[in-house]
C-alpha cells in the first residue's frame, strides 16, 4: 500500500471547482507537489509547497496543506485540466520519494 | 530551456540488465538532484530513486538490491542500471529533475519518457 493516498476518481463540470485530496502521515512534516499527466504524455508539475505555481501553470490551479492532508483545488476547471493528477512528497524516512496513486478527473 | 532525454533498449530479456541514459540539455547537470521514475501500463508513478551531482544517492527501498543510478558530469549525463529483470519491470521509464529542498523535492522537468519491454 502507499504512504500517501489519493481518491481514485473525481468528475467536474466545465467552469466549476473541484479539490482533489492527498493524504499521509509524511504531509504533517513535508508539503507535497502535484502533477498532471495527460494520455500519453510526461508528467508536468502543476504545483508545490504550500502553494506555489510553476511558470506557466494558470491561476485556477491552487494549493493547500492541513495536518496529514494536501489538496489541490482547480477553481473555473476547463475542459483541458481532464487528466490523471497524481501527488508526491517525501516519504515518513525523509529520504526516500513516494506519489500517491493518482486521481482521474473527468471533465463533464 | 532545460531538456532531458532517455535512451537506452526498448526491449529486454527476463533475467538480464536494463540500463538507460538520460541526457541532460539546455543546461547544467551540476547542483541538482536527478532521478528515474516509472510507470508501468496503466498504472500509476513509481520513483526509482535520485543521484545529486557529486554523487549522494537514495534508492526505492523496493528497488534497493537491483537499482544502480549513476551520473556523468562530463557529459551531462546520469544513467540507470536495474538488474535480473521480470516482466512487472516493463513500463515507460521517465527521467526527471529534482529542483530540491528550495521548493521541497518536486520534479520540475521530465523527459518524454521510453518504453522498455521486459519479454523473451
Amino acid at each position: 500500500s502507499s504512504e500517501l493516498t489519493q481518491d481514485p476518481a473525481v468528475s467536474v463540470a466545465v467552469g466549476q471547482t473541484v479539490r482533489i485530496t492527498c493524504q499521509g502521515d509524511s504531509l504533517r512534516r513535508y508539503y507535497a507537489s502535484w502533477y498532471q499527466q495527460k494520455p500519453g504524455q510526461a508528467p508536468i508539475l502543476v504545483m508545490y509547497g504550500k502553494n506555489n505555481r510553476p511558470s506557466g501553470i494558470p491561476d485556477r490551479f491552487s494549493g493547500s496543506s492541513s495536518r496529514n492532508t494536501a489538496s489541490l483545488t482547480i477553481t473555473g476547471t476547463q475542459a483541458e485540466d481532464e487528466a490523471d493528477y497524481y501527488c508526491n512528497s517525501r516519504a515518513s524516512s525523509g529520504n526516500h520519494l513516494v506519489f500517491g496513486p493518482g486521481t482521474k478527473v473527468t471533465v463533464l | 530551456q532545460v531538456q532531458l532525454q532517455e535512451s537506452g533498449p526498448g526491449l529486454v530479456r527476463p533475467s538480464e540488465t536494463l540500463s538507460l541514459t538520460c541526457t541532460v540539455s539546455g543546461g547544467s547537470i551540476s547542483n541538482y538532484y536527478w532521478s528515474w521514475i516509472r510507470q508501468p501500463p496503466g498504472k500509476g508513478l513509481e520513483w526509482i530513486g535520485y543521484i545529486y551531482y557529486r554523487g549522494n544517492i537514495n534508492y526505492n527501498p523496493s528497488l534497493n538490491s537491483r537499482v544502480s543510478i549513476s551520473v556523468d558530469t562530463s557529459k551531462n549525463q546520469f544513467s540507470l542500471k536495474l538488474t535480473s529483470v521480470t516482466a512487472a519491470d516493463t513500463a515507460v521509464y521517465y527521467c526527471a529533475r529534482v529542483c530540491g529542498a528550495d521548493c521541497f523535492f518536486a520534479f520540475d522537468m521530465w523527459g518524454q519518457g521510453t518504453v522498455v519491454t521486459v519479454s523473451s
